[in-house]
């Protein structure tokens, strides 16, 4: 069973800060990884992706990756109110019977304080 | 770019009713789609993979007869809840990809959430 891990929290930062999602995963195979916002009852919505090894940045966001660890991350800098959601981390996979899904982790809850 | 459309939005209906979903992509072609089952506070799990012109791939679980798939064309997919009862209720989200990359991002409709009365 390839699983991703991620801590539920809720993770709660004030306006301004920088948040920290972390993510783990069991298929040390992997190539592919994304993060995902998820606003209460609403569909996911694509943050970042990220392929090799290290940093990609894009506005206030940066994803981090290290394969020899299994372990992404996701930096969300100047926090704002607005990045109150659920982050799901997702990993694509290869199945034994060759099949190619994302498995998603159950997500990290994100509160922004004004 | 990369719109994903997903209709109805909310469907109340009696047990024992068939619902049909449907999710477009508007702006791209996607040879594959996905269709995801979320329950409250529970991450996505995913029922099957649909490929455009031919049969669906279930995952394990999955009653295939219950959820039918259909992907007639490279913007169109279905999935139809047969007889659906209570214990079907939840919120489905389908998603697409938009190129034959298997490793390329899945872009996700607005979900729909279904409710058996």
């Amino acid at each position: 069973q390839k699983e991703v891990e991620q801590n539920s929290g809720p993770l709660s930062v004030p306006e301004g800060a920088i948040a920290s999602l972390n993510c783990t995963y069991s298929d040390r195979g992997s190539q592919s990884f994304f993060w995902y916002r998820q606003y209460s009852g609403k569909s996911p919505e694509l943050i970042m992706f990220i392929y090799s090894n290290g940093d990609k940045e894009d506005g206030r966001f940066t994803a981090q990756l290290n394969k020899a660890s299994q372990y992404v991350s996701l930096l969300i800098r100047d926090s704002q109110p607005s990045d109150s959601a659920t982050y799901l981390c997702a990993v694509f996979t290869i199945t034994q019977g060759g099949s190619e899904k994302l498995v998603f982790g159950k997500g990290t809850k994100l509160t922004v304080n004004p | 770019g990369a719109v994903v459309s997903q209709h109805p939005s909310w469907v109340i209906c009696k047990s024992g009713t068939s619902v049909k979903i449907e999710c477009r992509s508007l702006d791209f072609q996607a040879t594959t789609m996905f269709w995801y089952r979320q329950f409250p506070k529970q991450s996505l799990m995913l029922m099957a993979t649909s490929n455009e012109g031919s049969k669906a791939t279930y995952e394990q679980g999955v009653e295939k007869d219950k959820f039918l798939i259909n992907h007639a064309s490279l913007t169109l997919s279905t999935l139809t809840v047969t007889s659906a009862h209570p214990e079907d209720s939840s919120f489905y989200i389908c998603s697409a990809r938009q190129w034959t990359g298997g490793n390329q991002p899945q872009h996700f409709g607005d979900g729909t959430r279904l409710s058996i009365l």
